[in-house]
């Protein structure tokens, strides 16, 4: 199957830091990746669709100055976020469509889990 | 946003025994997908049904793609404990490159 990558998969921050997390498409490449955010034992929550050469598209209620996006190539997306605080602590999974399904098959990568100290 | 109704929440069940979860929505679909999520890692890609009516398996595990467009759903039989983890369903309802929209996830326990 096709295969995304992200990094790092863990990191720790203090508050009013910024962190940077990636998501690559290893073997495919993608012109939309979607970012979502997944609380403990809670479902994924869409957080924005990344569009390289164009600006991110964000769901209601998702700060775009908090949570930076950037769709740097066909194999890369970024989401940046900026002055972390304690309750930006969560698990960040990214997500991009493989072109052979028609954009349909969705294929997520292994997650990053945030911790703001 | 838009979600769809998952159930059941969680099921215990012996192992050897077989799985059966499904997905409802108020409106119609164009795909639907079952993803499995272990703790600590992403949700992974185990089906997709494009058919009204399709039913495709993958080992142990079978689904079907409702004939309304409006449900699915997903067996796994001779459950074994790796079968562990939370189970999703998504629906796909537009063009290329749109979101899906996903179910709350069942959570599987396996009793060895």
């Amino acid at each position: 199957g096709a295969v995304v990558s992200q990094h790092p998969s863990r990191v720790i921050c203090k508050s009013g830091t910024s962190v940077k997390i990636e998501c690559r498409s290893l073997d495919f490449q993608a012109t939309t990746m979607f970012w979502y955010r997944q609380f403990p034992k809670k479902s994924l929550m869409l957080m924005a669709t990344s569009n390289e050469g164009s600006k991110a598209t964000y769901e209601q209620g998702v700060e775009k100055d908090k949570f930076l996006i950037n769709h740097a190539s066909l194999t890369l997306s970024t989401l940046t976020v900026t002055s972390a605080h304690p309750e930006d602590s969560s698990f960040y999974i990214c997500s991009a469509p493989h072109p052979g399904a028609g954009g349909v098959e969705q294929y997520f990568g292994p997650g990053t889990r945030l911790t703001v100290t | 946003g838009q979600q769809l109704n998952q159930s059941p929440q969680s099921m215990f069940i012996q192992e050897g025994e077989d799985v059966s979860m499904n997905c409802t929505s108020s409106s119609i679909f164009n795909t639907w997908l079952w993803y499995k999520q272990e703790p600590g890692e992403g949700p992974v890609l185990l089906i997709a049904l494009y058919k009204a009516g399709e039913l495709t398996s993958n080992g142990r595990l079978t689904a079907q793609f409702g004939i309304t467009r409006k449900d699915s759903f997903l067996n796994i039989s001779a459950s074994i404990p790796s079968d562990v983890g939370i189970y999703f369903c998504a629906g796909f309802g537009g063009s290329g490159n749109t979101p899906l929209v996903f179910g709350k996830g069942t959570r599987l326990s396996v009793i060895a």
